[in-house]
């Protein structure tokens, strides 16, 4: 079974809107750490949200917000008020074990576009 | 889906060794691979871009002598961390993608924990 799951391959999204990208994930780990990473066409990844298994509210960072559904296993990201410079690809992550033992798995992302 | 491994999932070593990691696409040929550096403030830091048979481009900062990087086949590129120093210890990331063009899917490995005492 896939760690980490991003079903949209591709989303495209009207400037100024607000855009979903999903994120499922499967650990049995009860301690684990969800991350959101853009990659623009250049290859760096930049750090965007971070939402760890014991947070009892969703994360914010500016335009980014995670929804959070531990029941459900999913951690989409939100992005309000899409932006033209929003346009990349998006990575969903998760980090499982403590200490030394860690181990990170990444889906394989969603290309978002935003459209003028 | 595609595999990448990396080896050793977790190093611990004197400061002033070397240490060597392993990223190996499992079920595809990876004509370009990645370094990244996981900080802990979660930034994921590009360290360089490795195409098969050729040498490696280093993002600017990142220092090649000390962080060599070879990509001998389609299938294994290694990172060394030359004289390794306590603040080279770091969570090591490899990355793999299969043809150049950047439409391929990139796929990660577990990473690597450098500890170097």
């Amino acid at each position: 079974a896939q760690k980490i799951t991003q079903t949209q391959p591709g989303m495209f999204v009207q400037e100024k809107e607000a855009v979903t990208l999903d994120c499922t994930y499967d650990t049995s780990d009860p301690s684990y750490g969800l991350f959101w990473y853009k990659q623009p066409s250049s290859g760096e990844m930049i750090f965007l949200i971070y939402q760890g298994s014991y947070d009892q509210q969703n994360a914010t960072e500016g335009r980014y917000s995670l929804n959070f559904q531990k029941a459900r296993k999913s951690a989409n990201l939100v992005i309000s008020a899409s932006q033209l410079g929003d346009s990349a690809m998006y990575f969903c992550a998760m980090r499982e074990g403590s200490g030394g033992y860690q181990k990170v798995t990444f889906g394989t992302g969603t290309k978002l576009q935003v459209i003028p | 889906g595609a595999v990448v491994s990396q080896h050793p999932s977790r190093v611990i070593c004197k400061s002033g060794t070397s240490v060597k990691i392993e990223c190996r696409s499992l079920d595809f040929q990876a004509t370009t691979m990645f370094w990244y550096r996981q900080f802990p403030k979660k930034s994921l830091m590009l360290m360089a871009t490795s195409n098969e048979g050729s040498k490696a481009t280093y993002e600017q900062g990142v220092e090649k002598d000390k962080f060599l990087i070879n990509h001998a086949s389609l299938t294994l590129s290694t990172l060394t961390v030359t004289s390794a120093h306590p603040e080279d210890s770091s969570f090591y990331i490899c990355s793999a993608r299969e043809g150049t063009g950047i439409r391929k899917t990139q796929y990660f490995g577990p990473g690597t924990r450098l500890l170097v005492l």
